[in-house]
């Protein structure tokens, strides 16, 4: 692994299920994020973690859900996928919340 | 509330220059970024500017003017390469960012 990898590349879900995006990052970096991108709307923060065993919440948090149980790993959790969740995911990861990211390749998700 | 305001989209000629500009509003400030993201593609980091002024990087440069809520990125000598969006972003007190919803740049020969 060199960077930060999401999986899947891309999915298409029934309303109604649950889904984990994975997203796994070999840089050691503290932060990691996890944003949503829209057409013509700019990336939106859905939730972040500064350090392993912490996490918080970004400017829309409903729907989803994180965990940060090692430095490594960041997986996002869909509890229950409705139309309105389809979009593409991107992963993200810095050194310290001051620093520049590194996003992983991204996860385009529709939900039928 | 916070806001981020950039051009929409903009097009300009391979090997001139161009200017793409970012206005912002956030609660308190902790620096602006600039991203390069092509079609299909995750964004990479292209600058970061905290304190005012200007900061070249190659081809590229970024300013930044605090008191007026402002950034540029500048791209000089266009390669067809650089048609791409670039995403104006600003951190606020909380060490989140605040991203535009970027500018479409397209080259032309």
């Amino acid at each position: 692994i060199a960077g930060i990898t999401q999986a899947p590349t891309s999915q298409i879900l029934a309303a109604g299920r649950r889904m984990t995006l994975r997203c796994t990052q070999d840089m050691r970096h503290n932060a990691m994020y996890w944003y949503r991108q829209d057409l013509g709307l700019g990336l939106r923060l859905i939730h972040y973690s500064n350090t392993a065993g912490t996490t918080g919440k970004g400017e829309v948090p409903d729907g989803y859900s994180v965990s940060r149980a090692n430095t490594d790993d960041f997986p996002l959790t869909l509890a229950s996928a409705v139309p309105s969740q389809t979009s593409v995911y991107f992963c993200a990861s810095s050194d310290g919340p001051a620093n520049e990211q590194f996003f992983g390749p991204g996860t385009r998700l529709t939900v039928l | 509330g916070q806001n981020i305001d950039q051009p929409t989209e903009m097009t300009a000629t391979e090997g001139a220059i161009v200017q793409i500009n970012c206005t912002y509003q956030t609660s308190g400030f902790n620096g602006l970024f600039w991203y390069q993201q092509h079609a299909g593609e995750a964004p990479t980091f292209l600058s970061y500017n905290v304190l005012d002024g200007l900061e070249e990087k190659g081809r590229f440069s970024s300013f930044l003017s605090r008191s007026k809520g402002y950034s540029y990125l500048l791209l000089k000598e266009l390669q067809m390469k650089d048609s791409a969006s670039y995403l104006c972003a600003a951190m606020d007190s909380n060490y989140q960012l605040i991203w535009g919803a970027g500018t479409k740049l397209i080259i032309k020969p």
